[in-house]
């Protein structure tokens, strides 16, 4: 089975900026894969911020951006706010005859 | 704007079927892929499969011999059926509506349901 890895835990100061990233442990992460950033805050649903590697939703904030970066898949944000605070997913799809897709396992976010 | 709502029991006894529909308003069941994901308690998400509205299925090979995701259009529906369920299949459950060419792999989880706690114990 594919693990999709993340940084468990990440802290940044708000105006700060802040990259997460997300690999594969079947290799280099590319376009392929069409990965996905989703954000959770606590009780909430997970909402898509990111997906196709850099494309965003209509309520994702100008501040975040998505890219690929050293073969990982990799969020950005860029002026960070304190409603940032929150736990960040990767996700990447794995085609074939069985199309499946693999979440990382998440990345907590601290604004201090 | 598309809503998802899912509905079900909240508490399943272990050896049991865990039954869940998502009823899908303000938008048509029809040319989308309809997906489930769950996370247990305190944990991270995780991709159970999805179906699309004609009917054709994937799903994560980790659950494959337990799952089965059933469509019903004029319902604007679909449900989940998870088998031989044990206290590691509590979670919250969600349903999504996917955005997804299979030719490209172009992928956009786009609106999710609120989520519903499914339990199973005795």
């Amino acid at each position: 089975q594919t693990v999709v890895t993340q940084e468990p835990s990440l802290t940044v100061s708000p105006g700060g900026t802040v990259t997460l990233t997300c690999a594969s442990s079947s290799g280099a992460v590319t376009s392929v894969y069409t990965p996905s950033w989703l954000q959770q805050k606590p009780g909430q649903a997970p909402r898509t911020l990111i997906y196709s590697t850099n494309k965003k939703q209509p309520w994702t904030p100008a501040r975040f951006s998505g890219s690929l970066l050293g073969g990982k898949a990799a969020l950005t944000l860029s002026g960070v706010q304190p409603e940032d605070e929150a736990d960040y997913f990767c996700l990447l799809y794995y085609g074939g005859a069985q199309p499946n897709w693999v979440f990382g396992g998440g990345t907590k976010l601290t604004v201090l | 704007q598309v809503q998802l709502q899912e509905s079900g029991p909240g508490l399943v006894k272990p050896s049991e079927t865990l039954s869940l529909t998502c009823t899908v308003s303000g938008g048509s069941i029809n040319s989308y892929y309809w997906s489930w994901i769950r996370q247990p308690p305190g944990k991270g998400l995780e991709w159970i499969g999805y179906i699309y509205y004609s009917g054709s299925t994937s799903y994560n090979p980790s659950l494959k011999s337990r799952v089965t995701i059933s469509v019903a259009t004029s319902k604007n529906q679909f449900s989940l059926r998870l088998s031989s369920v044990t206290a590691a299949d509590t979670a919250v459950y969600y349903c999504a509506r996917v955005n997804y060419d299979s030719l490209t792999g172009y992928t956009d989880f786009d609106s999710w349901g609120q989520g519903t706690l499914v339990t199973v114990s005795s």
